[in-house]
Parts: C-alpha cells; structure tokens; sequence
C-alpha cells in the first residue's frame, strides 16, 4: 500500500538558519504530494501542494519539489522564523482514493 | 466559503463515560469526512471516513463509534471511555477522491 516516510524529529535550528524536512513515499500511480503545517494546539492546514512530476509548491517561503525518480517532496525554507515552530505533516492521496496517507510528522523548533 | 465547525475545544471525562463529538461543515454538500485523532507526539491515526449519510468506514477497531445523520454532520461517539482514548480529535473534509483536506481546530480530550 501507499506510504509516507519523514524524517525523524525534532529539528532544532536557529532563526534566519535554513531548513530541510525530507520526505520519500511509495505509491501507485502519480498521487499529489502534499505539506500540512500544525501549530500548536491547531488543527492541520495546507501549506502546499504539488499534482505532478517536477511540479514545485509554494509558499510562505517554503518550497518543494515532486521528485519522481526519487520519490521524494523534500520541504525547504531558506531562512526560518520563530514563528514557523511547528509540526510538519507530508502527505499524498491519489488513484480515486478517499484516503490520503500521511507521515508522522515532523516537530520543527526555532530558536531566536 | 467553506468553514469546518469542531467543538468541543477541550474535554475531560472520567474513565466509563460516553462520549460525544461533533463536527459540521458548511458552505459545501457531500463531503467525504474524516475522524483522525492525534496522540501526545505521535502521527495521526484515521479511524472513520464517510463518503456519504449513513456510510461510515471504520479503520481501526476499538471502543469508538461514528456516524453521519446529515450531509454535514459527523459525530464522533463512545459508550464508554478508556485511559487509552485520550488524545487530540481531528475532523476533516474534502471533496471526491482525496485532494486537499480541510481540518477543524480539534479537541483536546483527556480521560481520567
């Protein structure tokens, strides 16, 4: 079956650092890939998305990339705030599922 | 817009109380939706979804119930609570097979 796998948590940074949080998958088909961000005692929120292959999702100056020769949609920021301490969810649904599958989640804290 | 409704915020019930959580969604029709629930530091663990009234899919099997009366409603239940069911409660919705999803604020449940 489908699976998501993030690394593992949490990651400690410093303001202005730059941030990776990696994220592989195993699926069928072409799924969209997906990064959910949760605050503290919040619910979840999108915070980008990709549909295809090479396709990059944006914002809030993060990024990612849907990599499919690596399965990967590694999640990237080059410069992280006090206020991005969050946890990080990776996800993908696809192939008329009503499912979506997610990772773990990984804790991100940044220190001033 | 949509809004997804989730209450209550928080709730502390004794071990062997019933338990009841609701959730609404408005602004839409026919939504799939979706129960997850969070322990302390861990992933999120889907235990209902429903595609529509009266169609409920339990994905683990345990000491918790759910059903959908309306459209929009998806109620969260319990006879009797365990230690073991304390945790965070997700509701979410989407529309068709699974693209983004659409969380509530949660409940933070905590069973004594």
């Amino acid at each position: 079956g489908d699976s998501v796998t993030q690394m593992e948590g949490p990651v400690t940074l410093s303001e202005e650092a730059f941030l990776t949080i990696n994220c592989t998958y195993t699926a069928t088909g072409y799924p969209s890939l997906f990064w959910y961000v949760q605050y503290p005692g919040e619910g979840l929120q999108l915070l980008l998305k990709a549909t295809k292959a090479d396709d990059k999702g944006s914002n809030k100056g993060f990024e990612a990339t849907y990599r499919k020769e690596t399965t990967s949609f590694h999640l990237e920021k080059g410069s992280v705030q006090v206020s991005d301490s969050a946890v990080y969810f990776c996800a993908l649904s696809g192939g008329g599922s009503y499912i979506p599958t997610f990772g773990r989640g990984t804790s991100l804290i940044v220190h001033p | 817009s949509q809004t997804i409704h989730q209450w209550p915020a928080t709730l502390v019930q004794p071990v062997g109380s019933p338990l009841s959580l609701e959730c609404t969604v408005e602004g839409t029709s026919n939504p799939n939706l979706y129960w997850y629930r969070q322990a302390a530091g861990r992933g999120l663990q889907l235990l209902f979804y429903s595609v529509g009234i009266g169609q409920i899919s339990s994905e683990v099997p345990q000491n918790l119930s759910a059903s959908r009366p309306q459209d929009r409603q998806f109620i969260l239940s319990s006879k009797k609570l365990l230690l073991s069911d304390s945790g965070f409660y997700l509701c979410a919705w989407t529309l068709g097979s699974v693209e983004k999803l659409f969380f509530g604020s949660g409940t933070q449940l905590s069973v004594l």
